[in-house]
């Protein structure tokens, strides 16, 4: 357990459709970073947030936004959801900003876009 | 495009044999992480290489980190069936922090 947490384990809509998908980090950790995973894609960096502030931007679609409360939870939104869309997606935490810090990641969200 | 690079795709190997997975970058790398994720698991972190020619050995597992920052390389010795899963390096570009590349991963399936 990474003591990171994910919510929902399981998502399942259809196209067209707009989720959330929820983060809480790792007590004290302050930066929080959401990845894709597909099988053809690899794990894809898309968006990192710093105590509250968007830090890095990866391949991060228009569709997609995030953002990370005061309480340093993070939320991933996925809207007008499209079938290549559906994905494992990871939710990790590091204490700080920076490379030098692993990086501790959640069990994910299987979104399913039918 | 993908900028750091993992070969072999798919690893299969014999229990107790060796075996080494490659990760290359086309660009300098400031440091490299490693992690496995388990079948149906999460990336798990398992280790970090910054100096240039490091090297750094975990029991049966031996990493090192090229002399030119842009490859990396993970040896495991006398296989074991614990060792199956997905391995990924990862490595931030040196003018890009907060975005880690990840290698597409070695699948390492073991057969007792």
């Amino acid at each position: 357990d990474s003591g990171v947490t994910q919510t929902p384990k399981h998502l399942i809509t259809a196209t067209g459709q707009r989720v959330t998908l929820r983060c809480s980090p790792r007590s004290g950790d302050l930066s929080v970073y959401w990845y894709q995973q597909s099988l053809d894609q690899g794990l894809q960096f898309l968006i990192q947030y710093y105590n509250g502030e968007e830090r890095a931007k990866g391949n991060i679609l228009e569709r997609f936004s995030a953002q990370q409360f005061p309480d340093l939870h993070s939320e991933l939104n996925l809207s007008s959801l499209e079938l290549g869309d559906s994905a494992l997606y990871f939710c990790a935490s590091s204490p700080k900003i920076g490379g030098y810090n692993e990086q501790f990641f959640g069990p994910g969200t299987r979104l399913t876009v039918l | 495009g993908q900028q750091v690079m993992q070969i072999p795709q798919y690893q299969h190997v014999q229990e107790g044999e060796d075996f080494t997975t490659y990760c290359n970058s086309s660009t300098t790398l400031s440091n490299i992480q490693w992690y496995k994720q388990r079948p149906g698991g999460h990336p798990v972190f398992l280790i970090q290489l910054v100096k240039s020619g490091e090297v750094k050995k975990q029991k049966r597992l031996t990493f090192q980190f090229g002399e030119a920052k842009k490859n990396s390389s993970l040896h495991i010795t006398a296989t074991q069936t614990t060792d199956v899963g997905t391995y990924f390096c990862a490595g931030y570009l040196t003018d890009s922090w907060g975005k880690l590349q990840f290698g597409a991963g070695t699948q390492v399936v073991v057969t007792p």
